[in-house]
């Protein structure tokens, strides 16, 4: 089954902070943040690791929760570059294939 | 950015007619994928591959072979297209464990 990802759209005006929740049914071992611009290819943002290990972008925020298999994306004074749609992946251990949640359209208006 | 392209990136084929997608990648990754990006579903995994002539299914794999004969090509194959597989095809490659996928531009398939 996919992550589920909530809230499925969002609209800010420039400078206001966002959370973008990505829950899966199944154990996580890693969960990974994408960002997609309308028409273009997903972008690597983050990825969160069981034992607390992140990779990513220094003005990217995002925590796990192993114990609730739940990750949450954060935001912060939002940026007109931030729009686009953010996608969860989740892999489980020992695999090398992501699930991916059906998305998060966050549109920022100035 | 990492080399990854796709070819072609646009398609309209018929229905019944065989296809065939290209990902080449220059980034010398062992692992590679293929998923289907659709209104409502997202990215779904098709195939991939984690290394020369090594492949396993994905979630969506019904219809579609793949081929890996070098590390930098993995081709994706609709033996019979059907207009199901309309849809935005996107290759990636790189490491889970070690980190970010790259992802190709996309092609945009379209089956009449």
């Amino acid at each position: 089954q996919q992550p589920v990802q909530s809230p499925q759209a969002v609209i800010l005006r420039e400078g206001e902070d966002a959370v973008i929740n990505c829950s899966s049914s199944k154990a996580l071992y890693s969960v990974h943040w994408y960002r997609q611009k309308h028409g273009e290819a997903p972008v690597f943002l983050m990825i969160l690791l069981k034992g607390g290990e992140q990779k990513g972008h220094e003005k990217i925020s995002a925590s796990f929760n192993e114990k609730k298999q739940q990750s949450s994306l954060y935001l912060t004074a939002s940026q007109l570059s931030y729009s686009g749609t953010y996608f969860c992946g989740r892999s489980t251990e020992g695999n090398e294939k992501l699930t991916f949640g059906t998305g998060t359209r966050l549109t920022i208006i100035p | 950015d990492a080399g990854i392209t796709q070819s072609p990136r646009h398609k309209v084929t018929e229905t019944g007619t065989p296809v065939t997608l290209r990902c080449h990648q220059t980034e010398n990754h062992r692992y590679m994928y293929w998923y289907r990006q659709d209104p409502g579903h997202g990215l779904r995994l098709i195939h991939y591959s984690y290394g020369v002539k090594d492949t396993d299914k994905g979630e969506v794999s019904d219809g579609y072979s793949v081929s890996r004969s070098k590390t930098e090509d993995f081709l994706l194959t609709l033996e019979s297209a059907t207009s199901s597989q309309t849809s935005v095809y996107f290759c990636a490659s790189g490491s889970l464990t070690s980190g970010e996928q790259y992802f190709g531009p996309g092609t945009r398939l379209t089956v009449t």
